[in-house]
């Protein structure tokens, strides 16, 4: 079955450390991989975006994310975390002749000064 | 360019009252879809709109809820009548393409 999975549920980082958040999925062929972030009381915004092409993709807010397809992973990273980044990350891939997002169930990040 | 827009931002409403919430997609997106996260749970598709059509209602937890997009412009998502565990976040989205989608700031709704 497709399936998107982010198997962190919390991750707890100190303010300049760097982070890494994980995303699998489980699907045919390699689907359009996202990832979103949700501040508290915010909507969600988009970070980035892999289509296809170079594997290592940059977004916004100094995020950036690389495809695996051997390891069927998305990742997300950031060399340097900022209080301001805790929030809620959300992994979404849309399958190829698709046009419905399916949501990991997000990682909390949270940021110690 | 604007973005998504939806209204209202935040709504509390007694068991058994009604709500219509009300998305504005990016203009000139045909896709527009409704999302819903309860409290703590997963991001949960509702359906999808081309234009003013149906695509997909799959999401749709039971006939209490009810979608329109007429004229294929901004779209509304009704709940009547409203039941406790309806309480969440409803998200909408919209897309030109239906590969990268732009959401909005979110519906947040609260039954007692």
């Amino acid at each position: 079955a497709q399936s998107v999975t982010q198997p962190d549920i919390h991750i707890t980082v100190s303010e300049g450390a760097s982070l890494e958040l994980r995303c699998n999925y489980s699907y045919g062929a390699t689907p359009y991989l996202f990832w979103y972030v949700q501040s508290p009381g915010q909507g969600l915004q988009l970070l980035l975006k892999y289509f296809s092409g170079d594997t290592l993709v940059q977004g916004i807010k100094g995020f950036e994310a690389e495809f695996k397809r051997s390891q069927s992973s998305f990742n997300l990273r950031k060399p340097s975390v900022h209080w301001s980044d805790a929030a809620e990350y959300f992994c979404a891939v849309v399958a190829r002749g698709s046009y419905i997002p399916t949501f990991g169930r997000g990682t909390s990040l949270i940021v110690h000064p | 360019e604007a973005g998504v827009t939806q209204f209202p931002s935040h709504s509390v409403i007694e068991k058994g009252q009604t709500v219509t919430l009300r998305c504005d997609p990016i203009s000139g997106h045909d896709n527009l879809y409704w999302y819903r996260r309860v409290m703590g749970k997963e991001i949960k598709f509702l359906l999808h709109f081309v234009k003013e059509s149906k695509q997909d209602e799959s999401g749709m937890p039971n006939n209490r809820f009810l979608a329109e997009r007429t004229g294929g412009t901004y779209s509304t998502l009704k709940v009547q009548p409203a039941e406790l565990e309806d309480s969440g976040v409803y998200f909408c989205a919209s897309s030109a393409d239906g590969n990268t989608i732009y959401f909005g700031e979110g519906s947040w709704l609260t039954v007692v």
